[in-house]
């Protein structure tokens, strides 16, 4: 069974633009999370979407927003980008109430 | 769901047992014990989870204390792959959602 793919690996921006970033989760899976991680605040929950829809939200400005499709692909978006957006972001997919997968994530630098 | 605590790092020799305790006094009943790894730049990887009995997969064991305070991930043959973040996590069992809570974890380091 393929695992969580996500895409783009790495990518680059500068300040005050924006960025989507996608995530297939496992076949079958309908439950989506996305979570950001940097140096200084580790592993930080950003939101969760399942049946397309949002269940959860972490402690994030709105400029960080996402969406899930109906074949579960996710998207998640963040918009006036700022340098301390640099990092790498996570997406994990599952049944509910199991275990997650995570992808191999999407290196994000903003300049 | 508990707070967790683990000690930010442990060594451990190529061959041995890697013991790797975790703190969760708080935790209530109806809370599951996960263990997660994260290997440099790559996305956590599940090992094993249990509620009160202890549990054996493929790779690790758990051992979870009587009163479930603490508990002890084993992996029973460390190797120099095995050198990552280990994260404990505690996440109610009737939980339907996704959301982890990660701490800082305990970064394994297994020496030649």
């Amino acid at each position: 069974k393929a695992g969580v793919t996500q895409t783009p690996r790495y990518l680059i921006k500068t300040r005050g633009q924006q960025v989507t970033l996608s995530c297939s989760p496992i076949s079958g899976h309908r439950s989506v999370s996305w979570y950001q991680q940097t140096p200084g605040q580790g592993l930080q929950f950003l939101f969760e979407y399942f049946s397309e829809t949002q269940r959860n939200k972490g402690n994030f400005p709105g400029r960080f927003s996402g969406r899930q499709f109906s074949n579960s692909r996710s998207e998640m978006n963040v918009s006036t980008l700022e340098l301390g957006d640099s990092a790498l972001y996570l997406c994990a997919s599952s049944l509910p109430s199991v275990e997650q997968y995570f992808g191999p994530g999407t290196r994000l630098t903003v300049t | 769901d508990a707070k967790t605590t683990q000690p930010p790092s442990m060594d451990c020799a190529e061959g041995r047992a890697a013991n790797l305790p975790c703190n969760h006094s708080t935790i209530s009943g109806n809370e599951y014990v996960y263990w997660y790894r994260q290997i440099h730049s790559q996305g956590p990887q599940y090992i094993i989870h249990g509620l009160k009995n202890n549990e054996t997969n493929e790779m690790a064991s758990l051992i979870i204390t009587e009163d479930r305070k603490s508990s002890t991930l084993i992996l029973p043959h460390a190797t120099l792959r095995d050198t990552a973040v280990y994260y404990c996590i505690s996440r109610r069992g009737s939980s339907n959602t996704g959301k982890l809570i990660f701490g800082q974890g305990t970064t394994l380091q297994v020496k030649p």
